[in-house]
């Protein structure tokens, strides 16, 4: 079965400081991988998403994510953190198994930026 | 503006008491998706639709119903509620243009307390 793990429930940082948010996963076939974004009281919002190609990905807010096949990590990066970045973050990976109709999430990271 | 739509955004209520919270999208997407989100769990899905009169469970479906019959609406109804559907609820959107590559749009989220 598909599965997303997020091995942190927590993560600080001070600001300025480079930050990762940590995400397994275990897909039979090509993943399909994402990381979302929520602030408080508010929906998700998309940060970036890995399909095929460049194992880096760049998305939104300055944010970057590795993706790494060998070590099936998909690790949520941004080289200096804001104040403004502390959120709970999910990775999520399509379940191709069912023809990418069902969606997996991790059970999110909140990330606390210190000033 | 490209949104989705919930609706209560609020919602306490009594065990077996019959409840419907809406959700509506205006970006004409054929997916439409439901989750709940707990703490230390994540986001868990609830049902999908692929389209009009289109539907199926995702990994937590007992105790819910849901129904398609318009592109853009996709109430989630609970017939007989019970405490442990105290939750908060998340309606999501997306294309189907290139199946699973699709961004998922999220409503703002409907927290409900049934006691």
């Amino acid at each position: 079965a598909q599965s997303v793990a997020q091995p942190e429930d927590q993560v600080n940082v001070a600001e300025g400081n480079p930050l990762t948010v940590k995400c397994t996963y275990s897909v039979s076939g090509n993943p399909y991988l994402f990381w979302y974004v929520q602030y408080p009281n508010r929906g998700l919002q998309f940060l970036l998403k890995y399909i095929t190609g460049d194992n880096l990905v760049k998305g939104s807010y300055g944010f970057e994510a590795e993706f790494n096949k060998s070590q099936t990590s998909f690790h949520l990066k941004k080289p200096s953190a804001l104040v403004s970045d502390s959120a709970l973050y999910f990775c999520a990976v399509r379940d191709i198994s069912t023809g990418g109709f069902k969606t997996i999430f991790g059970a999110g990271t909140r990330l606390f930026v210190k000033a | 503006e490209a949104q989705v739509t919930q609706n209560p955004r609020y919602l306490i209520t009594v065990t077996g008491k019959k409840l419907t919270v809406t959700c509506s999208q205006n970006m004409n997407h054929e997916y439409m998706s439901w989750y709940r989100q707990d703490p230390g769990l994540g986001l868990r899905q609830i049902y999908y639709s692929m389209n009009v009169e289109v539907t199926d469970k995702g990994d937590v479906p007992e105790g819910y119903k849901v129904s398609r019959k318009e592109k853009r609406n996709f109430p989630l109804i609970l017939e007989s509620p019970s405490p442990n559907q105290t939750s908060l609820y998340f309606c999501a959107s997306s294309p189907l243009e290139r199946e699973w590559q699709e961004t998922q749009y999220f409503g703002p989220g409907t927290r409900l307390l049934v006691l």
